[in-house]
């Protein structure tokens, strides 16, 4: 039941360049998808999200781009820093039912930015 | 800035030992969760749990597991029989409602090791 999908175990980038973070799904019943941040030994963190109605949100260093007819999502950040070294994991929220609220996650990216 | 609390920060139990894991959501939030991650794999949700009585349980979520708030700050997780396949790091979330594009506010989690 893979309905969040991050295909790149990791990504490696320079810093002051562009991080692609990727994910896609395959169920059409979330109201929102969301980026989370996650550093060892701490639990995930809110990053940034966007609306199944949006096609693009930003928020300082950090955009998300939605394709719904593609299912796909992809997180930018620019200029990539150092500190942005982390796991990112996409998360889908339900949107109706008993399944409202709830978050469905990728296996998480693992990005490590070089200075 | 609020955060979650969760206490003890690692766990260690005997095969067939009884566990509570422990969480103090934000004061305000309504709406709480249990989510795992088994090391290397997604974050999977286990529980949601609103105005004293669960939303909705995975299929993770058997007789085994049960959850609590049993004073209105606490929210627990608790394992009765541990097996070893339940080795994981535990997140406690809480969130104001369901609906918010900020998601779930996440412990720093706890790290169960069944032995």
């Amino acid at each position: 039941d893979q309905q969040v999908k991050q295909n790149s175990p990791s990504l490696s980038v320079q810093e002051g360049r562009i991080s692609i973070l990727n994910c896609d799904y395959t169920n059409s019943m979330f109201d929102y998808f969301l980026w989370y941040k996650k550093y060892p030994a701490e639990g995930p963190t809110f990053l940034i999200s966007i609306s199944s109605i949006k096609d693009k949100n930003e928020d300082g260093r950090f955009t998300v781009f939605l394709n719904k007819s593609a299912k796909h999502l992809s997180l930018h950040i620019v200029p990539s820093q150092p500190g942005d070294s982390a796991v990112y994991f996409c998360a889908a929220r339900g949107a109706g039912g008993t399944s409202y609220g709830k978050l469905t996650f990728g296996q998480g990216t693992i990005l490590t930015v070089h200075p | 800035e609020p955060e979650v609390t969760q206490t003890p920060s690692h766990q260690v139990t005997q095969m067939g030992q009884e566990v509570i894991l422990r969480c103090v959501p934000i004061s305000n939030h309504l709406y709480f969760y249990w989510y795992r991650q088994i090391l290397g794999q997604k974050v999977e949700f286990l529980v949601s749990f609103y105005n004293n009585e669960i939303s909705e349980k995975s299929e993770i979520f058997d007789d085994q597991f049960s959850v609590e708030r049993p004073d209105g700050s606490n929210f627990t997780l608790k394992i009765r029989s541990t097996k070893l396949e339940d080795s994981a790091m535990y997140f406690c979330a809480s969130s104001v409602d369901r609906g918010s594009q900020y998601g779930y506010t996440f412990g720093s989690g706890t790290r169960l090791t069944v032995v």
